[in-house]
């Protein structure tokens, strides 16, 4: 069983600019959660998307959304970058929505120079 | 807010020498509390959900414990292989924003 796929995995952008990062989830898993991990903040959760719909969302600025499409393939977007955006961006799917047995892809990386 | 607390922040340990990490938190209702494990540029491995105080579970060289403030993960014998970091999360009563995560706790199994 195939597990969660992010891409891409590494990339670089300057400041103002924006970033799409995808994810595909373990197939059959409805639920797509949303963390930024850094050294000094650690995991954060940004937001949980269920069935298409966003269903919670953690305290990051209107700057970082996402959306989740039919087939639970989800993407997050982060617009008008800043220097503290660098972060390694992880995604996990569910099996249900607001679960805590996630299942999380390798991440992607961003760099924000 | 949610709060969790991990420590020690890093431990080194001989092979076989067994030890406990531990996990400190604060909840309005808690709903569950999760360890995970990762290694070096991967994302976390999900290992335990515990759910009331005295529950415990159990996989192969670790041991997670639960009580009304903290949780235990302990380490029975550890292998080289058992080195990663051990993060612990809660989920609280509204489950409206995500887990919190601790910063976790960085192990090192010399052989």
């Amino acid at each position: 069983k195939a597990g969660v796929t992010q891409t891409p995995r590494y990339l670089i952008k300057t400041r103002g600019q924006q970033v799409t990062l995808s994810c595909s989830p373990i197939s059959g898993h409805r639920s797509v959660s949303w963390y930024q991990q850094t050294p000094g903040q650690g995991l954060q959760f940004l937001f949980e998307y269920f069935s298409e719909t966003q269903r919670n969302k953690g305290n990051f600025p209107g700057r970082f959304s996402g959306r989740q499409f039919s087939n639970s393939r989800s993407e997050m977007n982060v617009s008008t970058l800043e220097l503290g955006d660098s972060a390694l961006y992880l995604c996990a799917s569910g099996t249900s929505v607001n679960t805590g047995e996630l299942f999380f892809g390798e991440g992607s990386r961003l760099t924000v120079l | 807010e949610d709060q969790v607390t991990q420590s020690p922040e890093a431990l080194r340990l001989q092979e076989g020498e067994s030890s406990s990490l531990n996990c400190s938190y604060t909840v309005s209702g808690l709903r569950g509390l999760f360890w995970y494990r990762q290694d070096p540029g991967k994302g976390p491995e999900f290992l335990f959900t515990l759910y009331s105080a005295g529950e415990e579970k159990e996989k192969e060289r670790l041991k997670a414990t639960l009580t009304k403030k903290e949780s235990f993960l302990h380490i029975t014998a550890p292998k080289p292989e058992d080195s990663a970091t051990y993060l612990c999360a809660v989920q609280g009563g509204g489950g409206a924003d995500g887990l919190t995560f601790g910063k976790g706790t960085h192990l090192i199994i010399q052989p």
